[in-house]
């Protein structure tokens, strides 16, 4: 079953505009993380967010965390065509020996025209 | 990707062989996974170790074991593959709360 669903599934901008994706879980977690990955390759760890915050910031990235919705965003802002790429939400389980896994959305394809 | 290595990179089989992909991670991370990725169902988990010789099954485990000998090595086994095993499999190490993946293994099984 998967824990992450995200849209859009594909979102396609010009540089310098703003990218949001969304993130749905259904679960309660610890901690949700966005990961990228750029065609054939594997996935880079972005920024992680846990339970008890609400929002986080690194360089161009925020990501909110609202858990009565279950719910996560990922902003990157003035976009660049280097961040065409996918970006996967993953969600960590709360309670529990979870041995660290991590269940994984389907991703949002980001493509950003020069 | 640093750190953790797959082999082969690419991989083309019949249905029926054996397969066994290989993962080695250089960070002496404890835990350690393997996801497939497949268009339209993201990553899933396919088996996951939390120590030398201590594994468990993940979210799509039938048709595939898993063994590690040494905390650096995971080994991923096809008992006899079947074109559903077609897919990309990654392999990840924990460090701190956070997954490392490795460039990923394409496997193709005609």
């Amino acid at each position: 079953s998967q824990q992450g669903e995200e849209d859009p599934q594909a979102l396609s901008i010009q540089e310098g505009e703003n990218a949001t994706m969304n993130c749905s879980y259904k679960t309660s977690i610890n901690n949700l993380q966005w990961y990228r990955q750029n065609s054939g390759r594997g996935l880079v760890h972005l920024i992680l967010i846990r339970s008890n915050e609400r929002e986080k910031h690194s360089g161009r990235l925020r990501v909110t965390l609202d858990t009565s919705k279950k719910s996560s965003s990922l902003l990157i802002t003035a976009s660049r065509a280097a961040d065409t790429a996918s970006y996967f939400c993953a969600t960590g389980d709360a309670g529990g020996t979870s041995y660290g896994k991590l269940t994984f959305g389907q991703g949002t394809i980001l493509t950003v025209h020069p | 990707d640093a750190g953790i290595t797959q082999s082969p990179r690419h991989k083309v089989t019949e249905t029926g062989t054996p397969v066994t992909l290989r993962c080695h991670q250089t960070e002496n991370h404890r835990y350690m996974y393997w996801y497939r990725q497949d268009p339209g169902h993201g990553l899933r988990l396919i088996h996951y170790s939390y120590g030398v010789k201590d594994t468990d099954k993940g979210e799509v485990s039938d048709g595939y074991s898993v063994s590690r000998s040494k905390t650096e090595d995971f080994l991923l086994t096809l008992e006899s593959a079947t074109s559903s095993q077609t897919s990309v499999y990654f392999c990840a190490s924990r460090g701190g709360e956070k997954l490392f993946f490795g460039s990923g293994t394409q496997l193709s099984v005609l």
